[in-house]
């Protein structure tokens, strides 16, 4: 049962144009959202998070909205570079003694020059 | 400033033997996460643990696996006997402490299990 949902297992997205990456959740317990990329052979690492009192946070070209009716939450990067292209996870955490978080699957974005 | 270490990178065996994993989180991070990553189920969380105590290791697949960190600095995920389905990429994954969500992540062990 996967919690975690991203069912776009790859985007393909022109230079400077922008890249929509999405993520829907099941538990409504979940206040917490990151986005995490990955390059080959490397670990994940962190972009950007988003706590459940907010709807929209923003970092340079990176912004992440969370729709929490809905139980989705989007990346959106603009404009994107062939740098971007990477594997996007989306990961979801619940606040309390423990900081675990669930991953989604995983979306592979490729920025196209 | 040094980040995750994982060692071996790449690691091939033959099904039976014995492999063992290592990670080195940051200096100073208390919460130290074990993760596999498959084609089929993306990354798993196999075992967490929070100043050297195992906190929840429900995602540990069976008991041929075990994971011990017997001090701040040192953990290790064993697989005894391994199988080919335990083929797949090892993540250890680091956090500055309880209350912080955001994880450091290692390069990963690649490992193969013939």
């Amino acid at each position: 049962d996967q919690q975690v949902k991203q069912n776009s297992p790859s985007l393909s997205v022109q230079e400077g144009r922008i890249s929509i990456l999405n993520c829907d959740y099941t538990n409504s317990m979940f206040d917490y959202f990151l986005w995490y990329k990955k390059y080959p052979a490397e670990g994940p690492t962190f972009l950007i998070s988003i706590s459940s009192i907010k709807d929209k946070n923003e970092d340079g070209r990176f912004t992440v909205f969370l729709n929490k009716s809905a139980k989705h939450l989007s990346l959106h990067i603009v404009p994107s570079q062939p740098g971007d292209s990477a594997v996007y996870f989306c990961a979801a955490g619940l606040s309390g003694s423990a900081r675990q978080l669930t991953f989604g699957s995983g979306t592979q974005l490729t920025v196209l020059p | 400033d040094a980040g995750v270490i994982q060692s071996p990178r790449h690691e091939v065996t033959e099904m039976g033997q014995e492999v063992t994993l290592r990670c080195k989180p940051i200096s100073g991070h208390n919460s130290l996460f074990w993760y596999r990553q498959t084609m089929m189920r993306g990354l798993e969380l196999l075992i967490y643990f929070n100043n050297n105590v195992p906190i929840d290791d429900s995602g540990m697949p069976e008991d041929r696996f075990s994971a011990k960190m017997p001090n701040a600095s040192f953990s290790t995920l064993k697989i005894q006997p391994s199988e080919p389905r335990d083929s797949a990429v090892y993540f250890c994954a680091s956090s500055p402490h309880q209350v912080v969500f955001e994880q450091y992540f290692g390069p990963g062990t690649r490992l193969t299990v013939t």
